[in-house]
C-alpha cells in the first residue's frame, strides 16, 4: 500500500458544481496534513492546512478523519480558475527524527468546464 | 520579500555527466527540501537539510547528494546522470518550527538528460 494515495482523476465538472477529493495515508502516527495546489507547469503552493477539527476557507473545506486515516478537500461553487492538480501532503513533524517524512500524494487533477 | 529561487531554470546534460542545481530559501527559513517531479508523476521527496545537516533522504541512490551552506542555500548534485533523471527538480523552504511547517516552493530546475 502506498504511504499516501489519491485518486488521480481527472475530475471534469461543470462550473458551479461541488467536488470532493479524498486522500488516504497509511501511517497512523502522521500528525500534519496539508492540501497544495499545482497549476500546469508551475510550482505547488499551499492551499490550506488540515486541522483535526476541520477548517474552512471560503469555498474550500478540509477535513481530517483519523479513524479511517484520510483527509478530504471539498470545493463548493467551483470556478474555472480552480482547474489544477491538488496534492495532499502528510508530514510527521517530529524534529530531527530519522522517521520524519514529508510525503506528497501524486495529485488529483481537476478540470472545471464552462 | 523574495521567494525561493532556483538556478538554473533549465539544464541540459548528457548521460554520465554530473549536474548541480542551486536553491536559495526564503530569508529566515532554515529548512530546505528537494523533490523530483518526473513528467506526469507526483513529487518524490529527495532530501531535507536543516541547519547545514542532512536530516532525511528519500528512496534515491547515493548519486543524488547535496549540501546546505551556512547561509542556508543548498545545492543538489546528481552524478552519473541517467536518462530517467530527466525531471523537474523543485526546492522548497520552511521554518522547522512551528509544526505548521508550510513549504514554499521555488519555480524549479528542469533537467534534461540526453
Amino acid at each position: 500500500r502506498k504511504e499516501v494515495e489519491q485518486d488521480p482523476g481527472p475530475f471534469n465538472v461543470p462550473e458551479g458544481a461541488t467536488v470532493a477529493f479524498n486522500c488516504t495515508y497509511s501511517n497512523s502516527a502522521s500528525q500534519s496534513f496539508f492540501w497544495y495546489r499545482q497549476d500546469c507547469r508551475k510550482e505547488p503552493k499551499l492551499l490550506m492546512s488540515v486541522y483535526s477539527s476541520g477548517n474552512e476557507d471560503g469555498r474550500f473545506t478540509a477535513q481530517l478523519n483519523r479513524a479511517s486515516q484520510y483527509i478530504s478537500l471539498l470545493i463548493r461553487d467551483s470556478k474555472l480558475s480552480d482547474s489544477a492538480t491538488y496534492l495532499c501532503v502528510v508530514n510527521d513533524p517530529t524534529p530531527y527524527s530519522s522517521a520524519s517524512k514529508i510525503i506528497f500524494g501524486s495529485g488529483t487533477r481537476l478540470s472545471i468546464r464552462p | 520579500e523574495a521567494g525561493v529561487t532556483q538556478s538554473p531554470t533549465h539544464l541540459i546534460k548528457t548521460r554520465g555527466q554530473q549536474a548541480t542545481l542551486r536553491c536559495s530559501p526564503i530569508s529566515g527559513h532554515t529548512s530546505v527540501y528537494w523533490y523530483q517531479q518526473a513528467l506526469g508523476l507526483g513529487l518524490q521527496f529527495l532530501l531535507w537539510y536543516d541547519e547545514g545537516e542532512e536530516r532525511n533522504r528519500g528512496n534515491f541512490p547515493p548519486r543524488f547528494s547535496g549540501r546546505q551552506f551556512p547561509n542556508y542555500s543548498s545545492e543538489l548534485n546528481v552524478n552519473a546522470l541517467e536518462l530517467e533523471d530527466s525531471a523537474l527538480y523543485l526546492c522548497a523552504s520552511s521554518l522547522l518550527f512551528p509544526s505548521y511547517n508550510e513549504q514554499f516552493f521555488g519555480p524549479g530546475t528542469r533537467l534534461t538528460v540526453l
